[in-house]
C-alpha cells in the first residue's frame, strides 16, 4: 500500500501526558499537512511542510502543539500537556508541491483523553 | 478571515434522484475546489475537483461546477445510489486549505 500511512490509529492518554503521532506520507510527495477533524465537522488546517520546511505553523491550536518533518520524509505531531478538549481526530494528508494539487488523506489518528 | 460556508447540512434522496450540494468561499485568490467523500470511521477520500480555469467538470455521475464571479461551487451526483450515502465536504485552497462543515447525505433505497 502506498498511500498516507498514520500510526497508532488509536490512542487513549490520561490529561496531562504528552502524545506524538507519525504520518507517512505518499513517496514522491513533497508537501504534508496536517488537520484536526471534530465530529461532524470539516477537517481544520493545523499546518503544513513543504520537503522539511515548515511554511504555516500560526494555525497550530496553541503553543503545546508542534510539528516536524526533519527529513523531508516523515513527520509527527506533538501535543504536550493534553487536555479534554484535545481528543479529536488527527489526520495528515500529503500531495505534490502547489497550490493546486490534490491531497491525499490517511486514516488518522484518534486521540481521546481520559 | 477565510470561509467555506456548505449547505445543505443533510440531505435525503431516493435512490435514482439527484442530489446537489452548494458551497461558497470568501478568499478571491482560492484558485482549486475539491470535494472529498468520508464514509463512517474512514478517511476523507478526494472524488472530483475543479481548478479555477475551468467552469465544469464531470466523472460519470458525479459533476461540479465552478462560478468565480459569485464564489460559489456545487457537486452534483445523478443516478444516486445507497453506496453514495456519505459526508460530503467541499473545500477551496485560501492561503491555506479551508474545508466547507460538510453535508450528511443519505440516498433512500
Amino acid at each position: 500500500d502506498t498511500g498516507v500511512s498514520q500510526n497508532p490509529r488509536h490512542k487513549i492518554t490520561k490529561r496531562g501526558q504528552n502524545v506524538t503521532f507519525r504520518c507517512d506520507p505518499i513517496s514522491e510527495h513533497n508537501r504534508l499537512y496536517w488537520y484536526r477533524q471534530t465530529l461532524g465537522q470539516g477537517p481544520e488546517f493545523l499546518t503544513y511542510f513543504q520537503n522539511e520546511a515548515q511554511l504555516e505553523k500560526s494555525r497550530l491550536l496553541s503553543d503545546r502543539f508542534s510539528a516536524e518533518r526533519p527529513k523531508g520524509s516523515f513527520s509527527t505531531l506533538e501535543i504536550q500537556r493534553t487536555e479534554q478538549g484535545d481528543s479529536a481526530m488527527y489526520l495528515c494528508a500529503s500531495s505534490l508541491a502547489g497550490r493546486a494539487q490534490p491531497q491525499h488523506f490517511g486514516d488518522g489518528t484518534r486521540l481521546s483523553i481520559l | 478571515g477565510e470561509n467555506v460556508e456548505q449547505h445543505p447540512s443533510t440531505l435525503s434522496v431516493q435512490e435514482g434522484d439527484s442530489a446537489v450540494i452548494k458551497c461558497t468561499y470568501s478568499d478571491s485568490a482560492s484558485n482549486y475546489f475539491p470535494w472529498y467523500k468520508q464514509e463512517l470511521g474512514k478517511r476523507p477520500q478526494l472524488i472530483i475537483d475543479i481548478r479555477s480555469n475551468v467552469g465544469e467538470k464531470k466523472d460519470q455521475r458525479i459533476a461540479v461546477t465552478l462560478n468565480k464571479t459569485a464564489k460559489h461551487f456545487s457537486l452534483h451526483i445523478t443516478e444516486t445510489q445507497p453506496e453514495d450515502s456519505a459526508v460530503y465536504f467541499c473545500a477551496a485552497n485560501g492561503q491555506n486549505f479551508v474545508f466547507g462543515p460538510g453535508t450528511r447525505l443519505s440516498v433512500l433505497p
